[in-house]
């Protein structure tokens, strides 16, 4: 089950770019990337899902290098409602073949955006 | 879509009574998973479902914890008898067909067991 590490905490300022970087050195072949966001109060909230290189939706960016031992979360120009906890999950999407390979979401890095 | 559905959305019973979670996932999703999570321990996955049938309840943290899901549109998660340590946020989440790393969360219910 390939573990990750991704900050605590990280603080920015309204209209910046924010990268938050996971690691995770034991990913396997059939592994993705996923990243979840969570306001308080409320349910986690999927926000982006790659494999390799790069995928961009209308949120965010995900950047992945060849290795895959690690990926960036980019948001760009950053806004006061983005101020939540940003969860990094690795894991193999198919829910039967996974073996089980539950995700586990962490402890997550929460972002603070100030003014 | 309403999106994922729970109920009751908060709930204090005391210690020793039985308490029962319900969940409406997302119509045509047809996996559906809980969640606990509080301060010390985060978002543990408790169960989850495929086609209404339990895949893996390894997390599942006692035998007072039962989960069913009868339909495709309706789950519970029932403590029974309910302790303090049980005090938590519980989510339910579903998600379409077998890729389940996108998942859609419910509200949560904020379970006090006094």
């Amino acid at each position: 089950l390939a573990k990750t590490t991704q900050p605590i905490s990280m603080d920015s300022y309204e209209g910046q770019e924010v990268n938050i970087t996971c690691s995770h050195n034991n990913i396997a072949t059939n592994d993705y990337i996923t990243w979840y966001q969570q306001f308080p109060s409320q349910g986690p909230r999927f926000i982006i899902q790659g494999y390799k290189t790069k995928v961009t939706n209308e949120v965010a960016s995900l950047f992945i290098p060849a290795d895959r031992k690690s990926s960036t979360l980019s948001l760009p120009r950053v806004s006061l409602s983005d101020t939540a906890v940003y969860y990094c999950l690795v894991g193999d999407p198919d829910i039967l073949t996974g073996g089980g390979n539950k995700l586990t979401f962490g402890t997550g890095t929460q972002l603070k955006v100030e003014l | 879509d309403a999106g994922v559905i729970q109920s009751p959305r908060h709930e204090v019973t005391e210690m020793g009574q039985e308490v029962t979670l319900r969940c409406k996932p997302i119509s045509g999703h047809n996996s559906l998973f809980w969640y606990r999570q509080t301060m010390m321990r985060g978002l543990e996955l408790l169960i989850y479902f495929n086609n209404n049938v339990p895949i893996d309840d390894s997390g599942m943290p006692e035998d007072r914890f039962s989960a069913k899901m009868p339909n495709a549109s309706f789950s519970t998660l029932k403590i029974q008898p309910s302790e303090p340590r049980d005090s938590a946020v519980y989510f339910c989440a579903s998600s379409f067909r077998l890729v389940y790393n996108e998942q859609f969360f419910g509200p949560g219910t904020r379970l006090t067991v006094l």
